[in-house]
């Protein structure tokens, strides 16, 4: 069956260094992927997507990259900041209306 | 436009009993979605509608769980018969249809405790 998933459950990094979280799927047929960033008491916000045509994709601060290969996702943080510190889902579609989520990882930032 | 708005924010109602959440989606976008979150877990899809039909239900959304979307605005997601397992934030989230347009916006949630 489908299944999008993390390999650390919790990342923890100093203020000021690069933040990189993992995510594997297994539906070779997904052909489109988002990370999501959720605060306490807040809806997921849609940080970056990647069409599976693509290997990389660079916003703000954030860069994803995507190895359809080994069937692996990462988003990268730069310069990650206390206002980092969330949850961050990858999430898959694969042709339909909905969207499968991995378990998050959460991301600790130390001052 | 502030949003996607979702009330109430937390429900607490006895075992049994029907609740009712409503959704307020971004007034442009044609797509509106349900999804559950337990705690620590990323968010279930639950059912997705666009303009006022509803396409798709995951086998998640039982028989005691309906939702609606009369005039293709706001959306109404009713629990019946509540159990303690339906404890969870229920999202709801919308989007504008369309090539490279599937990041949605999410509302802050309805955290249903079932007690």
């Amino acid at each position: 069956g489908e299944s999008v998933g993390l390999h650390l459950p919790t990342l923890s990094v100093q203020e000021g260094d690069n933040s990189i979280i993992n995510c594997a799927y297994s539906n070779s047929a997904s052909d489109y992927f988002i990370w999501y960033k959720q605060e306490s008491g807040k809806g997921p916000q849609f940080i970056i997507d990647i069409r599976s045509n693509m290997d990389k994709r660079q916003g703000q601060r954030v860069t994803v990259l995507l190895n359809k290969t080994v069937k692996h996702l990462s988003l990268q943080i730069a310069a990650t900041q206390p206002g980092d510190s969330a949850v961050y889902f990858c999430a898959e579609k694969t042709g339909g209306f909905k969207t499968i989520f991995g378990a998050g990882t959460r991301l600790f930032v130390k001052a | 436009d502030t949003g996607v708005s979702q009330d109430p924010r937390h429900k607490i109602t006895k075992r049994g009993q029907n609740v009712t959440f409503r959704c307020d989606p971004i007034s442009e976008h044609n797509r509106l979605y349900w999804y559950r979150q337990t705690l620590g877990q990323g968010p279930e899809f639950l059912t997705y509608f666009q303009n006022e039909a509803q396409l798709e239900k995951s086998r998640l959304l039982s028989d005691r769980f309906s939702a609606e979307r009369p005039k293709g605005s706001f959306s109404t997601l009713e629990i019946q018969r509540t159990e303690q397992g339906d404890s969870a934030m229920y999202l709801c989230a919308s989007s504008f249809g369309g090539e490279g347009a599937y990041g949605y916006t999410f509302g802050s949630g309805t955290r249903l405790t079932v007690v």
